[in-house]
């Protein structure tokens, strides 16, 4: 199972940080994603990290996004950086087997982000 | 925008079969596996097809998918109403070196 969590509401231009734990399985040798959606729109991966800490982030969100592991936690974590109305979205974690190619086979229950004054 | 196209709705009344497109490039869906997720209201996403025509054990057969070139489509035949959601394509993308989705589509069971 995995399980996000994190603040609901953000300040425009601070850091967006949560934090995904997964529980019943083992953390090495898979993929750890973060994806999110925005209010009336599809889909946007965010970015990947694996149990050795290779990562991946989408190229529009780059300048922006850490992903970060703690194996002994059985976590990782995401931080956005200088957010803005448009990084409003629920914020899901998600498992997969390798990085390219394979499929999303779980998912957390997904937490709504709000950014706003 | 995505980089990946689909229809925003389509819609059918139960029994019927509907088609889902997802359209794409050569460094996408020309070359890698496509994914459909399909997503209740206030649900997190789930896999009903992948590998661009696989059915996860669980998910009914009434779900296929194909994929040929750059393009993909996602079939529902007979149509039931807890088919009613959100239908989203994934794939990777070589030349942006990440997963792509699409915008994705809304049916209505009328």
């Amino acid at each position: 199972q995995l399980q996000e969590s994190g603040p609901g509401l953000v300040k425009p231009s601070e850091t967006l940080s949560l934090t995904c734990t997964i529980s019943g399985g083992s953390f090495s040798t898979f993929y750890w994603s973060w994806i999110r959606r925005p209010p009336g729109k599809g889909l946007e991966w965010i970015g990947y990290i694996n149990a050795t800490g290779r990562t991946i982030y989408n190229p529009s969100l780059r300048s922006r996004v850490m992903i970060s592991v703690d194996t002994s936690r059985n976590q990782f974590s995401l931080k956005l950086s200088s957010v803005a109305a448009a990084d409003t979205a629920i914020y899901y974690c998600a498992k997969h087997n390798y990085g390219g190619n394979s499929v999303f086979d779980h998912w957390g229950q997904g937490t709504p982000v709000t950014v706003s004054s | 925008q995505s980089v990946l196209t689909q229809p925003p709705s389509v819609s059918g009344t139960p029994g019927q079969r509907v088609t889902i497109s997802c359209s794409g490039g050569r460094s996408n869906i020309g070359l890698n596996y496509v994914y459909w997720y399909q997503q209740l209201p206030g649900k997190a996403p789930k896999v009903v097809i992948s590998t661009n025509d696989q059915r996860p054990s669980g998910v009914p057969d009434r779900f296929s998918g194909s994929s040929s070139g750059t393009s993909a489509s996602l079939a529902i035949s007979g149509l039931r109403s807890e088919d009613e959601a959100d239908y989203h394509c994934a794939v990777w993308d070589d030349r942006l070196t990440g997963w792509v989705f699409g915008g994705g589509t809304k049916l209505t069971v009328l």
